[in-house]
């Protein structure tokens, strides 16, 4: 089993859309968690990092992360064409100083 | 402040050749990191440096693979000899601790072919 999963997709929304992209991950020891967006031929980016259980917001971006059923989510509200992506998920065990990453979700906003 | 520098930007080999990444973090930056990321895949890391040291290179095939990071700061990646599989972009980056746990600065990668 893999560290953390990610359905790859590609997932294609209207713009305006709100969505929703999810990971599962497996260690309980896993601390601080991340989503990257990655565009064509860039390097990732950080877009949130949230720390334990809760949610973080940034304008139209919310991270939520659920330890009891070790499921990480972000949140995109009115979904733009230039978010169109692939998003990773990543997670750390700080006194490890290791991430690991998912897969990534390929997303597409349609104008 | 300037992001982590890579080149080249791309590169074409042949198999069984050799072929050498470079990477400048960004200034300060103790970790540095060198990730593979193979196509519809997420980054898998090959080797972690804290300093001039390693601090993990337990997924590095070191028969073929080898990096080093002189003065702890810029480093190189090699590959000799590439084999097919080692199609994938070579993502570098870095970060400070305790601010890595933020997550890293990633740089826009090196897209290596092997044919």
């Amino acid at each position: 089993q893999k560290e953390v999963e990610q359905d790859p997709g590609p997932l294609s929304v209207p713009e305006g859309a709100i969505v929703s992209l999810n990971c599962t991950y497996s260690n309980s020891a896993f601390q601080y968690f991340m989503w990257y967006r990655q565009y064509s031929r860039k390097g990732p980016e950080l877009l949130m990092y949230t720390y334990s259980s809760g949610n973080k917001e940034d304008g139209r971006f919310t991270a939520q992360v659920d330890k009891s059923s070790k499921y990480i989510s972000l949140f995109i509200r009115d979904s733009q064409p230039s978010d169109s992506a692939t998003y990773l998920c990543a997670a750390l065990q700080y006194n490890f100083n290791k991430f690991y990453f998912g897969s990534g979700t390929k997303l597409n906003v349609k104008p | 402040e300037a992001g982590v520098a890579q080149s080249p930007r791309y590169k074409i080999i042949e198999k069984r050749q050799s072929v050498a990444f470079w990477c400048n973090p960004i200034s300060g930056h103790a970790t540095l990191y060198w990730y593979q990321q193979i196509l519809g895949q997420g980054p898998k890391l090959l080797i972690q440096f804290q300093n001039n040291g390693v601090v993990d290179d337990s997924q590095l095939p070191k028969d073929r693979f080898s990096a080093e990071r002189l003065k702890g700061v810029d480093s190189t990646l090699k590959i000799q000899p590439a084999k097919l599989e080692d199609s994938a972009v070579y993502l570098c980056a870095s970060s400070s601790p305790p601010r890595d746990r933020a997550g890293y600065t990633f740089g826009s990668g090196t897209r290596l072919t092997v044919v």
